[in-house]
């Protein structure tokens, strides 16, 4: 079953502008990530939040956790076409090990 | 280089027959994961492997079978029995089996003849 659900399903942008994107959860979890995959390829980690942070940063990447609301967001700012691809949210839920659960992912395309 | 690989890139299957595809990592991860993408969906679980010799059922087992005789190696079995094998096959690792990062493959794509 999916964990989590990401909106928008698809985003288009300018070069330069930045690009949000969302992932809603249902479940407790130990942590959240986010991962990249262009056309065709496999996925790429970008970044980790544990379940007790609020934010964190990674270059041009921001990522918020909001447990209560069980939520998280990833900004790209200054968007660059390179940043054209697919972002998927993973969840890990609490408890003891339970399985990493993706989400359906944004695709987001960065028009230069 | 460290790294995870998938082969073939491409796999072409007949009705009725067995295919494997195949999975090898060298970055001396326990963990090991296959998944199932079709087009413009998420990823789904098929099989996992926390440890050599052990491996268990994911959200989508019917019709595929693994092995994890090697610590860098865990190779997925296409059966007949999967009706619908049309898919793009994603492998990956992990450290440990806490929920941490998974380093993906570059996956293979499988295509009903």
């Amino acid at each position: 079953s999916q964990q989590g659900e990401e909106d928008p399903q698809a985003l288009s942008i300018q070069e330069g502008e930045n690009a949000t994107m969302n992932c809603s959860y249902k479940t407790s979890i130990n942590n959240l990530q986010w991962y990249r995959q262009n056309s065709g390829r496999g996925l790429v980690h970008l970044i980790l939040i544990r379940s007790n942070e609020r934010e964190k940063h990674s270059g041009r990447l921001r990522v918020t956790l909001d447990t209560s609301k069980k939520s998280s967001s990833l900004l790209i700012t200054a968007s660059r076409a390179a940043d054209t691809a697919s972002y998927f949210c993973a969840t890990a839920p609490s408890g003891g090990y339970q399985k990493v659960t993706f989400g359906t992912g944004t695709k987001l395309q960065v028009i230069p | 280089d460290g790294g995870i690989t998938q082969s073939p890139k491409y796999l072409f299957r007949k009705e009725g027959q067995n295919v494997t595809l195949s999975c090898e990592q060298n970055l001396n991860h326990d963990a090991m994961y296959w998944y199932r993408q079709d087009p413009g969906q998420g990823l789904r679980l098929i099989y996992y492997s926390q440890i050599v010799n052990d491996f268990q059922k994911g959200d989508i087992a019917e019709g595929y079978s693994v092995s994890r005789e090697k610590k860098e190696s865990f190779p997925l079995t296409v059966t007949s029995a999967q009706k619908n094998p049309t898919a793009f096959y994603l492998c990956a690792s992990s450290i440990g089996d806490r929920g941490g990062p998974q380093y993906f493959g570059p996956g293979t794509r499988l295509l009903v003849l």
